[in-house]
């Protein structure tokens, strides 16, 4: 079965550093996503993105994120300047269309932000 | 941000038995909804999904169910069996939006 993985599974940084979370999506599907889960808390939309620009994107997703794809194979996820309370869970997703359908979730790469 | 709520942070119910997990909603712009199943250590997993047009989609053991004049929907999964314990995801949509709107989550737990 296709699967989204996910990179690094457990990252572990300094706050004020830079961090980037790799995604290789399923490989037929044009359509990602980046949610994060806070511990304890929901799940929460960060981004979405298609055809190499952001479609949506939350009011958690300020100008310390950005993403891209620029191999036309990884999708990632930078956060230039950590903050404690970005430490969560981040989750890569990838669908195959427009419209939030069923998505695919990677395993997520926890980020801690010490 | 309370627009999808499951008030139930865990169920537990006996192997074979009937498990309902409920969820409700704020936005009545959302027309689409998803649970999603999530083990430790993995990402969620899409179960199953219904369109705001119907009132009912099943797929095997597992049948949702959406009022929307109540602005809820439930999850039946029948007969229950171990390997369904896990934390369950109400989901949801508006208007063709790839934006979900996840709930807090219910945490499934099947007895032997």
């Amino acid at each position: 079965e296709p699967e989204v993985t996910q990179t690094p599974s457990h990252q572990v940084t300094q706050m004020g550093q830079e961090v980037i979370l790799r995604c290789v999506p399923i490989s037929n599907h044009l359509y990602f996503y980046w949610y994060r889960q806070i511990l304890g808390q929901k799940v929460e939309f960060l981004v979405s993105f298609y055809n190499n620009e952001i479609s949506e994107k939350s009011e958690i997703f300020d100008d310390q994120f950005s993403v891209e794809r620029p191999d036309g194979s990884n999708f990632t996820l930078k956060i230039r300047s950590t903050k404690l309370e970005d430490s969560a869970m981040y989750f890569c997703a990838t669908g195959d269309r427009v419209s939030a359908g069923e998505l695919f979730f990677g395993e997520g790469s926890r980020l801690t932000v010490l | 941000d309370q627009q999808v709520k499951q008030n139930s942070p865990s169920l537990s119910v006996q192997e074979g038995r009937i498990s309902i997990l409920n969820c409700d909603y704020t936005n009545s712009m959302f027309d689409y909804f998803l649970w999603y199943k999530k083990y430790p250590a993995e990402g969620p997993t899409f179960l199953i999904s219904i369109s705001s047009i119907k009132d009912k989609n099943e797929d095997g053991r597992f049948t949702v169910f959406l009022n929307k004049s109540a602005k809820h929907l439930s999850l039946h999964i029948v007969p229950s069996q171990p390997g369904d314990s896990a934390v369950y995801f109400c989901a949801a949509s508006a208007g063709g939006a790839q934006k979900l709107v996840f709930g807090q989550g219910t945490r499934l737990t099947i007895n032997p």
